[in-house]
C-alpha cells in the first residue's frame, strides 16, 4: 500500500463544476504540498499546509491531521485548470523528503 | 529570476553510454533536490542538497547513478553506464527551506535506446 494515496485517478468536469481531490496518508507528517503538473510536464507548487486551510483565488486546499487526509478544492473551474494535482508529504522524523502520489489527472471541458 | 534551469531539455543517448544531466538553482535557494519522474513510479526523490552538502540519497537506485553540487549554483546528476529502464523526466528543484515551497525546473527528457 502506497504511502500517499489519491483519489480519483482521473476525473473529468464541465467547465463551472466544483471539484474536489483527497488525498490520504498513512505517515506522520510535518507538512504537505499540492503540486499541479500542466500538459507540456510542468510542475508548480500550489499550497503547503500543516493544518487548517489555504486559500488562492478559485484554490482551496484543507487538511485534517487527525484522520491524515487532505482535499484540493476548485470552485468555478474551467478548462485551463486541466492538469495533473499530485500530493506529497513531508515526513515527521527530521527529513525534508517528501513522498509523493500517484496523482490526479483532471480534464474540464468547455 | 530566471527560474530553476536544466540542460538538456531532452537527451537520447543509447544505452551503455554516458548521460549527465544538469540544474542551476534558483540564486539565494540553499536545497536542491533531484527527481525522476515516471508513469509506472511517479515522482520519486533520488536526492537532495543543503548548502551543496548530500543529506539523503536513498533515492539513488544504483551506483550507476552520482550526483555532485560543487557549488551553490550548479548541480550534476550522472548515469554511466545508462540503461534504457533509466527513461524518464528528471526534474531539479530548489527552495529556502528544505520543508518549505520547491520550485521546479523544466525536465529533462531523458530516453536511452
Amino acid at each position: 500500500k502506497n504511502e500517499v494515496e489519491q483519489s480519483p485517478q482521473n476525473l473529468t468536469a464541465q467547465e463551472g463544476e466544483f471539484i474536489t481531490i483527497n488525498c490520504s496518508y498513512s505517515v506522520g507528517i510535518s507538512a504537505l504540498h499540492w503540486l499541479q503538473q500542466h500538459p507540456g510536464g510542468g510542475i508548480v507548487s500550489l499550497f503547503m499546509l500543516s493544518s487548517g486551510k489555504k486559500k488562492h483565488g478559485r484554490l482551496i486546499a484543507t487538511i485534517n491531521i487527525q484522520e491524515k487526509h487532505s482535499s484540493l478544492h476548485i470552485t468555478a473551474s474551467h478548462p485551463r485548470d486541466s492538469a495533473v494535482y499530485i500530493c506529497a508529504v513531508r515526513g515527521s522524523y527530521n527529513t525534508d523528503k517528501l513522498i509523493f502520489g500517484t496523482g490526479t489527472r483532471l480534464q474540464v471541458f468547455p | 529570476d530566471a527560474g530553476v534551469i536544466q540542460s538538456p531539455r531532452h537527451e537520447v543517448t543509447e544505452m551503455g553510454q554516458e548521460v549527465t544531466l544538469r540544474c542551476k538553482p534558483i540564486s539565494g535557494h540553499d536545497y536542491l533536490f533531484w527527481y525522476r519522474q515516471t508513469m509506472m513510479r511517479g515522482l520519486e526523490l533520488l536526492i537532495y542538497f543543503n548548502n551543496n552538502v548530500p543529506i539523503d540519497d536513498s533515492g539513488m537506485p544504483e551506483d550507476r547513478f552520482s550526483a555532485k553540487m560543487p557549488n551553490a549554483s550548479f548541480s550534476t546528476l550522472k548515469i554511466q553506464p545508462s540503461e534504457p529502464r533509466d527513461s524518464a523526466v528528471y526534474f531539479c528543484a530548489s527552495s529556502t527551506q528544505g520543508a518549505g515551497e520547491q520550485y521546479f525546473g523544466p525536465g529533462t527528457r531523458l530516453t536511452v535506446t
